[in-house]
């Protein structure tokens, strides 16, 4: 299986200020028709997880502009431009380019 | 507008067997595959596997396969995950959810407890 890796675990942010997650793959998520099936998935507490951004930089419908994805072959990241409080929660990247589908370990943002 | 609503929690003993149901409304239950996902209490989220919502083809993530079935019934557009021979370590959240890599939007049910304890 791919193992997918994110940094931090915990990321402490002052709201107004941009936070950054990683994410790494074992393997390459190119697949074979040239797309990247990376994405990023948010869990707010008590909450069901809602994806975010798909295939690395595509945000969802109603999702903030704030959020935005980067990266290319095996390394990926989140970027929130200026936190706010309701992105309290823990982040997950998800690739679905190899089957099974794999989640990363997950980041849990908090407020300073 | 699209909604899965899976029903509620369930408290088991150990070698009992479970069945967590996902109805689905507001599209064409057969256009989209039907996805399981897992979370351990203060864990991450795991896949579990998916249903063909045309064939009733399943596909299980390893460490998901014997006593984990998919199943359907697409005359009331609901989607079953059962567990039979339950584990203390079956205890989790379980996932419906409608998530398709390819395109935006995903939905997901409101998840269901599965607690296994004598």
């Amino acid at each position: 299986d791919v193992v997918m890796t994110q940094s931090p675990l915990s990321l402490p942010v002052t709201l107004g200020q941009p936070a950054s997650i990683s994410c790494r793959s074992s393997q390459s998520l190119v697949y074979s028709d040239g797309n990247t099936y990376l994405n990023w998935f948010q869990q707010r507490p008590g909450q069901s997880p809602r994806r975010l951004i798909y295939k690395v930089s595509n945000r969802d419908s109603g999702v903030p502009d704030r959020f935005s994805g980067s990266g290319s072959g095996t390394d990926f990241t989140l970027k929130i431009s200026r936190v706010e409080a309701e992105d309290v929660g823990v982040y997950y990247c998800m690739q679905g380019t190899h089957w099974p589908w794999t989640f990363g370990q997950g980041t849990k943002v908090e407020i300073k | 507008q699209v909604q899965l609503v899976q029903s509620g929690s369930e408290l088991k003993k150990p070698g009992a067997s479970v069945k967590v149901s996902c109805k689905a409304s507001g599209y064409t239950f057969t256009s989209y595959a039907m996805n399981w996902v897992r979370q351990a209490p203060g864990q991450g989220l795991e896949w579990m596997g998916w249903i063909n919502t045309n064939t009733g083809n399943p596909t299980y993530a390893q460490g998901f396969t014997g006593r984990f079935v998919f199943s359907l019934d697409t005359s009331v557009s609901t989607a079953y995950l059962q567990i039979s021979s339950l584990k203390a370590e079956d205890t989790a959240v379980y996932y419906c959810a409608r998530v398709t890599v390819t395109q935006p939007n995903d939905y997901w049910g409101q998840g269901t407890l599965v607690t296994v304890s004598s």
